[in-house]
């Protein structure tokens, strides 16, 4: 059974890139598109954007400027790097694997998410 | 503000059928059939519940169903039970430079 883990710093300062990771256990890799979701207090879910197994990503508009997303097959991580962060990207960040079926993803199953507060 | 408009909290007692809506637009539920539906137990993972529409995955309770009508699409849950007790996010592929989008969330109460 596949089960994803994120990991982060918990908090971040204003105008520094957060980093999270993502480590998958019990499954492959290849065959599926990673993506990073958010949830800001008192929000919805966000999605922000995708990896393939080939390296091509996919990401929010509002978001591409400042996001990047990445894939290391051999060590099963996924990585998301946003940078000049600001209190609106106070969240929890899921990191939902994705199965394509018709052109459109599926996430399942997620992580638990980990929370960073972007803050001084 | 979420894309896809859900009400902030439903209750139901024990036993009884609850209904939480999930509206869009066109451009997403309206347009197509890839509506989802995820729980979520407090500091849990997410869990896909019902994709497209109104399918359910492996190991998913039947008491769980999906539907949709023009740009709301609905998640009944029949026989509520407390462990039913949990956030529900709607989720659907959009054909917008957001290529997906979720709902506000929805809390279920069990009376």
């Amino acid at each position: 059974q596949v089960q994803l883990q994120e990991s982060g710093p918990g908090l971040v300062k204003p105008s520094e890139t957060l980093y999270v990771s993502c480590k998958v256990s019990g499954g492959a890799m290849s065959d599926y598109w990673w993506n990073w979701i958010r949830q800001s207090p008192g929000k919805g879910l966000e999605w922000i954007g995708y990896v393939d197994d080939s390296g091509n990503t996919n990401y929010d508009p509002s978001l591409k400027s400042r996001v990047a997303i990445s894939l290391d097959m051999s060590g099963n991580q996924v990585f998301l790097n946003l940078s000049s962060v600001t209190a609106a990207d106070t969240a929890v960040y899921y990191c939902a694997r994705g199965s394509m079926f018709r052109g459109v993803l599926r996430f399942d199953p997620w992580g638990q998410g980990t929370l960073v507060t972007v803050s001084s | 503000q979420s894309a896809l408009t859900q009400p902030a909290s439903v209750s139901g007692s024990l036993g009884q059928s609850i209904t939480i809506s999930c509206t869009g637009t066109n451009t997403d539920i309206g347009g197509y059939d890839y509506v989802s539906w995820y729980q979520r137990h407090p500091g849990k993972a997410p869990k896909l519940i019902i994709f497209e529409v109104h399918n359910r995955p492996s190991g998913v309770s039947i008491r769980f169903s999906g539907s949709k009508s023009g740009n709301t699409a609905s998640l009944t849950i029949s026989g509520l039970q407390t462990e039913d007790e949990a956030d529900y996010f709607c989720s659907s592929y959009s054909n917008t430079a957001v290529v997906y989008v979720f709902g506000s969330g929805t809390t279920v109460n069990v009376l």
